[in-house]
């Protein structure tokens, strides 16, 4: 069967860094997305990668190993409005996405 | 460019009843997403439709999920007769075609079942 596993909830504090992982075990890999998604709102794009390494953007980071099934979200300089779910998802040999069922980070002052 | 929108936000209804819910995404966006997120889990894929075709409905409850999206823009997702198990967040979302093509989302109807 396919699987993402994701903590289920972090907590950090204002101003710090906070890694989430995310592994996964899917039939076939074509890329792997991060999904931020605030309490009562639609999930928003935060990341996307295909290929092995880091991708950065501001002070978030996505991290994949292919060959490990495995993927990180780096967020840096944490703010209170970080608040949220962190959703991650794999898509599969036939294009469909499989998603965790995303990590609750909770920001402490 | 306008969002994905959806709805409506909010509905009630009883078991046994039937709803509907509305979804317009964004402009040239060919592929279009139903999915049912219910709490504290990840969104599960309901439907898929590529243009006004089915690409993937295989997790769709077709004995009282139906959603069809004709001239391949707005769609409508129906259940008939709900159930209390029904109760959860449905998100549209849409994309456009190629290999990165990250969907963007709609703001979602929150269903209660009572």
């Amino acid at each position: 069967g396919q699987n993402i596993d994701q903590p289920t909830e972090m907590t950090a504090t204002e101003g710090a860094i906070v890694q989430i992982n995310c592994t996964y075990q899917t039939s076939g890999f074509n890329g792997l997305f991060w999904y931020q998604q605030h309490a009562g709102e639609a999930p928003t794009f935060l990341s996307y990668n295909v290929l092995d390494g880091l991708e950065e953007k501001g002070r978030f980071s996505s991290f994949l190993s292919r060959s490990k099934g495995y993927s990180y979200l780096l967020l840096k300089e944490l703010q209170m409005k970080d608040s949220a779910s962190y959703l991650c998802a794999v898509r599969d040999s036939n294009y469909q996405l499989i998603w965790g069922a995303g990590t609750k980070l909770i920001i402490k002052p | 460019e306008a969002g994905v929108a959806q709805s409506p936000r909010y509905k009630i209804i009883e078991k046994r009843q039937s709803v509907a819910f509305w979804c317009n995404p964004i402009s040239g966006h060919a592929t279009l997403y139903w999915y049912q997120q219910i709490l504290g889990q990840g969104p599960k894929l309901l439907i898929q439709f590529q243009n006004n075709g089915v690409v993937d409905d295989s997790q769709l409850p077709k004995d009282r999920f139906s959603a069809e999206r004709l001239k391949g823009v707005d769609s409508t997702l129906k259940i008939q007769p709900a159930k209390l198990e029904d109760s959860a967040v449905y998100l549209c979302a849409s994309s456009r075609s190629g290999k990165r093509n990250e969907q963007f989302f709609g703001p979602g109807t929150r269903l209660t079942v009572l």
